[in-house]
């Protein structure tokens, strides 16, 4: 079974440019997570969505946003690129259940800011 | 904030045990623990998660005190591929909106040769 997968595994832009970053989830999972994780921190959430919704979003500005598709399948944009954006930007799936979910994390797309 | 607190870092010898601990003094009766690991600059693993009972698979056994208030990750036999920061995460389980995994800085964890 395939893993969760990313793309593109590295993107170099520069300061005011936008960003699309893409995610496509296990199989038959409905949820998807974006965690950022700068250089020498730990992960920070990002985003949330299920079922094609936004369900939660972390403390980051509104030029982070993203959207899931019919599919499941997420992307993540960042409008107005700053130098500190400059991070892993990770997705995650999971199965939405009773009780506890795991989530199961993709390779991550390093993106660098110029 | 994260509810955990870690070494933050550890050596090991290859074919060893790895033991890495955690506390987590403040973790709420059904709050789980999960285990995750990150080889450099990759994406986080899966390790294991518990509740309250010991819990054991393919990768590693998960030790959770009685009280609850700490717990201990086993590498049976550590690799040298083992090399990871390890992460330990107490999180609720699914209620509403709030399923966002907390994460400390973890254990940098050194198998050597």
């Amino acid at each position: 079974e395939a893993g969760v997968t990313q793309s593109p595994t590295h993107l170099i832009k520069t300061r005011g440019q936008q960003a699309t970053l893409r995610c496509s989830p296990i199989s038959g999972h409905t949820s998807v997570y974006w965690y950022q994780q700068a250089l020498g921190l730990g992960l920070q959430f990002l985003l949330w969505y299920d079922e094609g919704e936004e369900r939660n979003r972390g403390n980051f500005p509104p030029r982070f946003s993203g959207r899931q598709f019919p599919n499941y399948s997420s992307e993540l944009n960042v409008n107005a690129l700053e130098l500190e954006d400059s991070a892993l930007y990770l997705c995650a799936s999971s199965l939405p259940r009773q009780g506890v979910e795991t989530q199961y994390f993709g390779p991550g797309t390093r993106l660098l800011v110029l | 904030d994260a509810k955990t607190t870690q070494p933050p870092s550890m050596d090991c010898a290859e074919g060893r045990a790895a033991n890495l601990p955690c506390n987590h003094s403040t973790i709420s009766g059904n709050e789980y623990v999960y285990w995750y690991r990150q080889i450099h600059s990759q994406g986080p693993q899966y390790i294991i998660h518990g509740l309250k009972n010991n819990e054991t698979n393919e990768m590693a056994s998960l030790i959770i005190t009685e009280d609850r208030k700490s717990s201990t990750l086993i590498l049976p036999h550590a690799t040298l591929r083992d090399t990871a920061v390890y992460y330990c995460i107490v999180r609720p389980p699914n209620a509403g909106n709030n399923r966002k995994l907390i994460w400390g800085l973890g254990t940098s964890l050194a198998v050597n040769p």
